[in-house]
C-alpha cells in the first residue's frame, strides 16, 4: 500500500514551458486534493476532485489545469510556466467522509526560472 | 479570507516544555478539526484530531483542546523532545458533502536539547 506517489519530485522549468505533474492514489479514495505550499503561508488549495470525471476550483487555480479519468490519478497541468508557480506542490487524498484525514503525497519542489 | 487562523507562526521551546499552537474557525458548519505534523521535505501527516462533540482529546504527549463557543482549538505537546521539531497546520472542516480541508498558515516548532 504506497499511499499517495507523486513525480516527479523535483522540477526546473524555463518561463513558458509546460509541464504535468503526476499523482496516484492506491486507498480507492473518492476525494483528491492539489495544494501548493509557499514559506509562511500554509497550503493552497488549487483543485480538487470528488470523484472520477468531477473536478473543482479551489482558492487559486490560475495557471493551472486538472483532469481524473480514474479514481487513481488526478494529474496538475502546468501550462505557460510563471516565476510565480515556483512553489512545492502536494497532492493529497481522503476518503468522502471527514474520517482518517488527508493523506498527502512527498510533494514536488517546482522552480520556474 | 482566512477561515482558519493558525498562531504563532514560530515557537521555540526548550526540551520537556509544553508547546502550545492556536488555531480560530469562523464556519460554525466544521465539525472535524484535524493537526498535521510535517517534516522538512515530507509531505503533511495527519497527528491527531477531533470532533466538536467533545472537548478535549489526548493521544499520548500530544493534546487537543476544542472551544466550541470561542471557534478555537490548540494543540498541546506535552514534554517536547527535539522529535518533535516540525511545522504544525491546524485544518478544519465539514462532512457530509465536500470534505475540503481548509488549513491554517503553519507553525514552525524548534525544540531545543
Amino acid at each position: 500500500n504506497a499511499g499517495v506517489t507523486q513525480t516527479p519530485k523535483f522540477r526546473i522549468l524555463k518561463i513558458g514551458q509546460s509541464m504535468t505533474l503526476q499523482c496516484t492514489q492506491d486507498m480507492n479514495h473518492n476525494y483528491m486534493y492539489w495544494y501548493r505550499q509557499d514559506p509562511g503561508m500554509g497550503l493552497k488549495l488549487i483543485y480538487y476532485s470528488v470523484g472520477a470525471g468531477i473536478t473543482d476550483k479551489g482558492e487559486v487555480p490560475n495557471g493551472y489545469n486538472v483532469s481524473r479519468s480514474t479514481t487513481e490519478d488526478f494529474p496538475l497541468r502546468l501550462e505557460l510556466a510563471a516565476p510565480s508557480q515556483t512553489s512545492v506542490y502536494f497532492c493529497a487524498s481522503s476518503h468522502s467522509d471527514s474520517s482518517g484525514g488527508a493523506f498527502f503525497g512527498q510533494g514536488t519542489r517546482l522552480t520556474v526560472v | 479570507q482566512q477561515q482558519v487562523k493558525q498562531s504563532p507562526q514560530s515557537l521555540i521551546v526548550q526540551k520537556g516544555g509544553i508547546s502550545i499552537i492556536n488555531c480560530a474557525y469562523e464556519n460554525t458548519a466544521f465539525d472535524y478539526f484535524p493537526w498535521y505534523q510535517q517534516f522538512p521535505g515530507k509531505g503533511p501527516a495527519l497527528l491527531i484530531a477531533i470532533r466538536p462533540d467533545v472537548s478535549e482529546k489526548k493521544e499520548g504527549r500530544f493534546t487537543i483542546s476544542f472551544n466550541k463557543s470561542a471557534k478555537q482549538f490548540s494543540l498541546h505537546i506535552m514534554d517536547s523532545q527535539p522529535g518533535d521539531s516540525a511545522t504544525y497546520f491546524c485544518a478544519a472542516s465539514k462532512s457530509g458533502g465536500s470534505y475540503i480541508p481548509t488549513f491554517g498558515r503553519g507553525t514552525s516548532l524548534i525544540v531545543h536539547p
